[in-house]
């Protein structure tokens, strides 16, 4: 079956970065955009942006222009978001998710970063 | 940007209910709009995209409606099961801005 799996939870410190790993199963890799949306405790779902697995292109929401990057490594079909100049704003659960065209059908188990000093 | 806005913020319904929910865009999106309902501690699930579209799986008690600027999630006969918060998203293009969420309870 389609699955999304992440990496583990972070801690980190106010400007350190943080990356991030999503690695699909169960269907061709370079076949879907992933979205990644955070969201922060108890808040709302926040859209960060989207990568083309097969072309590496990128979209991002400018709220994280500059700090944001998003990447694929197609041999070992895993994507990427890093998050640098870390703030404690930035704690929050990260998700990725499979972008049909229609919707994000399938997400990740989600990612938990904690920025603390 | 085109923003999302979503109403009511919570709502409160005893079983059997019809629900509504309204999410209202800032310009026109041409029914590119989904519906996700996340449970509490758990990931979002698609509900509804196209607007008025049901993912397979999704009990047929949840429908969508809409056009242009304003859309509708209805539950028609609300269920124990459904205590969730639910999200609007427009994806007619970059940025896939999400409403602000509606938290649904039981009464």
């Amino acid at each position: 079956q389609v699955q999304l799996v992440q990496s583990g939870a972070e801690v980190k410190k106010p400007g350190a970065s943080v990356k991030v790993s999503c690695k699909p199963s169960g269907y061709t890799f370079t076949d879907y955009y992933l979205q990644w949306v955070r969201q922060d405790p108890g808040q709302g779902l926040e859209w960060m942006g989207w990568i083309n697995p097969k072309s590496g292109g990128t979209n991002y929401a400018q709220k994280f222009q500059g700090r944001v990057t998003m990447t694929r490594d197609t041999s070992i079909s895993t994507v990427y978001l890093e998050l640098s100049r870390l703030i404690s704003d930035d704690t929050a659960v990260y998700y990725c998710a499979r972008d049909v065209e229609d919707g994000m059908d399938v997400w990740g188990q989600g990612t938990t970063v904690t920025v603390s000093s | 940007d085109i923003q999302m806005t979503q109403s009511p913020s919570s709502l409160s319904a005893s079983v059997g209910d019809r629900v509504t929910i309204t999410c209202r865009a800032s310009q026109g999106i041409s029914n590119y709009l989904a519906w996700y309902q996340q449970k509490p501690g758990k990931v979002p699930k698609l509900l509804i995209y196209a607007a008025s579209t049901l993912q397979s799986g999704v009990p047929s008690r949840f429908s969508g409606s809409g056009s242009g600027t304003d859309y509708t999630l209805t539950i028609s006969s609300l269920q124990p099961e459904d205590v969730a918060t639910y999200y609007c998203q427009k994806y007619n293009g970059a940025p896939y801005s999400f409403g602000r969420g509606t938290k649904l309870e039981i009464k």
